[in-house]
């Protein structure tokens, strides 16, 4: 089983709402990232949060951490039509090594 | 911006040949990483390199291996392609250390038949 996952798997909103990604992981992390990737294309690096940090903001977009839940969130505020995407999470372990979620797939309907 | 290039975009292979999928990045970057993503699973790690020399094995490194013989370069090998090996496949680089970061190639889409 993978070491982090998000959910919803799937999840549609308007544009203009707002919309939060959660994310759950197993073990102790260093730091975890969350990543857009759109269609056809490689992922991207939105936000990376340290084991550190509660909250990390870019934009219209904000990542909470939860070290003793081992979960974190990511909220995208005003959504717009190219906000739509697989959302990952990724958790480091402190050893190089980096591992995906499964993703969640999101929609922005006009 | 950094720069991550996957090669071939395409690929259709036949059971039981050899499928080599090349990436080339010109980060300067210690780490270097090949995920394969599936509908259902996400990105999986099938090996992964900190530097020139050097290979790891990932989370799921059966069925395949790697070559890392520069800093530039990691290639992914399949000696015996299976149609399971059916997938994209994802080349990445990072920092040594800290990671911050994973800058993704286009992928490679591979089918095999």
């Amino acid at each position: 089983s993978q070491l982090a996952e998000e959910n919803p798997w799937a999840l549609s909103v308007h544009e203009g709402e707002s919309v939060t990604v959660n994310c759950s992981y197993k073990t102790s992390i260093t730091a975890l990232q969350w990543y857009r990737q759109k269609s056809g294309e490689g992922p991207a690096q939105l936000i990376l949060i340290r084991s550190n940090e509660r909250e990390k903001r870019n934009g219209r977009l904000r990542a909470t951490l939860d070290t003793s839940s081992q979960s974190s969130s990511l909220s995208i505020t005003a959504t717009r039509c190219e906000d739509t995407a697989v959302y990952f999470c990724a958790t480091n372990y402190g050893n190089e090594k980096i591992t995906f979620g499964a993703g969640t797939k999101l929609t922005i309907k006009p | 911006e950094a720069a991550v290039t996957q090669s071939p975009r395409n690929k259709v292979a036949v059971t039981g040949g050899k499928v080599t999928l090349s990436c080339n990045q010109t980060n300067n970057h210690n780490n270097m990483y090949w995920y394969r993503q599936d509908t259902g699973h996400g990105l999986r790690l099938i090996h992964y390199s900190y530097g020139a020399g050097s290979t790891e094995k990932g989370d799921i490194p059966d069925g395949y291996k790697a070559s890392r013989p520069s800093q530039e370069n990691f290639s992914l090998i399949l000696e015996l392609a299976t149609p399971s090996q059916t997938s994209v496949y994802f080349c990445a680089s990072g920092d040594r250390g800290t990671n911050e970061r994973l800058f993704f190639g286009h992928g490679t889409k591979l089918s095999v038949l």
